[in-house]
């Protein structure tokens, strides 16, 4: 059975701090991590994609990837207010669905 | 470029009964996967199809079946309902099989009372 697991939080950040968000996953021939966010009530939208070991940044996300440990993050900078939401790991394998965490809250207090 | 549609938004039905649900893609797409979410589970792979084949498929039972159309139209349907049914079911395309970038539609609500 393959796992993808995340805190369930809710993380609560003050606005203008860096929130940390992690993910660990069982398969260790996962290939493909992305990042989603889900407002409330609202359908998920892709953050991030990440394939390599390292870090990415885009603007002030940067997901960081080691698979020897099997674990992602997703750091954001000067976290907004907007930036409150449910934050979903999702891991691929070649060929295979993509597996979801059950998703970190997050919420950033002004 | 419109956005994945998914019709209908809301529905209601009671136990026993069958629902087919609708996802539209974003025009040009060629893959889409279904999921189940619940606030208990979070987001569950319940199918993907590529050029009308099914690729993979999650572990769901038998009375969850789909299908895609030519034109990557698809459909969901679920057989007997039962109340823990009761779930937003997301529909997401992708311009190739996954792991292409997906993009999600707004949801149908279902709820099985």
């Amino acid at each position: 059975q393959k796992e993808v697991e995340q805190n369930s939080g809710p993380l609560s950040v003050p606005e203008g701090a860096i929130a940390s968000l992690n993910c660990t996953y069982s398969d260790r021939g996962s290939q493909s991590f992305f990042w989603y966010r889900q407002y409330s009530g609202k359908s998920p939208e892709l953050i991030m994609s990440i394939y390599s070991n390292g870090d990415k940044e885009d603007g002030r996300f940067t997901a960081q990837l080691n698979k020897a440990s099997q674990y992602v993050s997703l750091l954001i900078r000067d976290s907004q207010p907007s930036d409150s939401a449910t934050y979903l790991c999702a891991v691929n394998q070649a060929g295979t669905a993509l597996i979801f965490g059950k998703g970190t809250t997050l919420s950033v207090s002004s | 470029k419109a956005g994945v549609t998914q019709t209908p938004r809301y529905l209601i039905k009671t136990r026993g009964q069958q629902v087919t649900l609708s996802c539209s893609p974003i025009s040009g797409h060629r893959s889409v996967s279904w999921y189940q979410q619940t606030p208990g589970q979070g987001l569950q792979f319940l199918f993907e199809y590529f050029s009308e084949t099914q690729r993979n498929k999650g572990n769901f039972p038998g009375r969850f079946s789909g299908r895609q159309f030519s034109n990557s139209r698809s459909e969901m349907n679920v057989s007997t309902l039962e109340l823990g049914d009761s779930a937003l079911y997301l529909c997401a395309s992708s311009l190739g099989q996954v792991p292409d970038t997906q993009y999600f539609g707004p949801g149908t609500r279902l709820t099985v009372l």
